[in-house]
């Protein structure tokens, strides 16, 4: 159990386009997920938390009008990456964490998707 | 402010021998770590976690060692296997400001030789 996927797990866009990446809680139920980049042999660095029903909390530096967050269902996330750059290319990571509060520990992570935009 | 890090950001070491890999952390008041292993172009796995209260966890061929004077974590993997090449995370579960979040540092690459 407790399986969390992602889709697509590689996308190539154009310059000045959109992608949408989703993130599913195949096996739970997810209130709340983590949005997660990493560059090449870097360590994850958390974009943001989000919570089924309400508006994500963004990390400083990351910018929301940017990277769109919803988190429509208890197990469905969405990270839209919007007017996208060569440098928003990177490896994206989700995580699902079950309900029971913040200090329930277990966190699941998705396989990734690599973005690239050309 | 919070911060976990690695002492070594890569590891060789042979096929059957034991691995060691470090980790540092800041926070005294971190109550929870966790151990990932992350082969290539693949999510983070769950390897090991230890609380606080506990100074040493074991698994089926893995050890996480807690010491809380020295902030200071280990994992240690018995009969190291080419399997077993991968990068490994600690992370700490945040406190305060980053509570239920998981902070990461930044890495060990851990090749294993046959």
């Amino acid at each position: 159990g407790a399986v969390v996927s992602q889709h697509p797990s590689r996308v190539i866009c154009k310059s000045g386009t959109s992608v949408k990446i989703e993130c599913r809680s195949l096996d739970f139920q997810a209130t709340t997920m983590f949005w997660y980049r990493q560059f090449p042999k870097k360590s994850l660095m958390l974009m943001a938390t989000s919570n089924e029903g309400s508006k994500a909390t963004y990390e400083q530096g990351v910018e929301k009008d940017k990277f769109l967050i919803n988190h429509a269902s208890l197990t469905l996330s969405t990270l839209t990456v919007t007017s996208a750059h060569p440098e928003d290319s990177s490896f994206y990571i989700c995580s699902a964490r079950r309900g029971g509060g913040p200090r329930t520990y277990e966190q699941y992570f998705g396989p990734g998707t690599r973005l690239t935009v050309t | 402010g919070e911060s976990v890090g690695l002492h070594l950001p890569t590891l060789s070491v042979q096929e059957g021998d034991n691995s060691i890999i470090n980790c540092a952390y800041s926070n005294s008041a971190s109550d929870y770590f966790i151990w990932y292993k992350q082969e290539s172009g693949k999510g983070p796995q769950f390897i090991i976690d230890i609380r606080s209260n506990m100074d040493k966890r074991q698994g089926q061929r893995v050890t996480v060692l807690l010491n809380k004077t020295v902030k200071h974590l280990s994992l240690q993997i018995a009969a190291t296997q080419p399997g077993d090449s991968a990068v490994y995370f600690c992370a700490e579960l945040g406190y305060g400001g980053s509570q239920g979040n998981l902070i990461f540092g930044k890495g060990t690459k851990l090749s294993v030789k046959p």
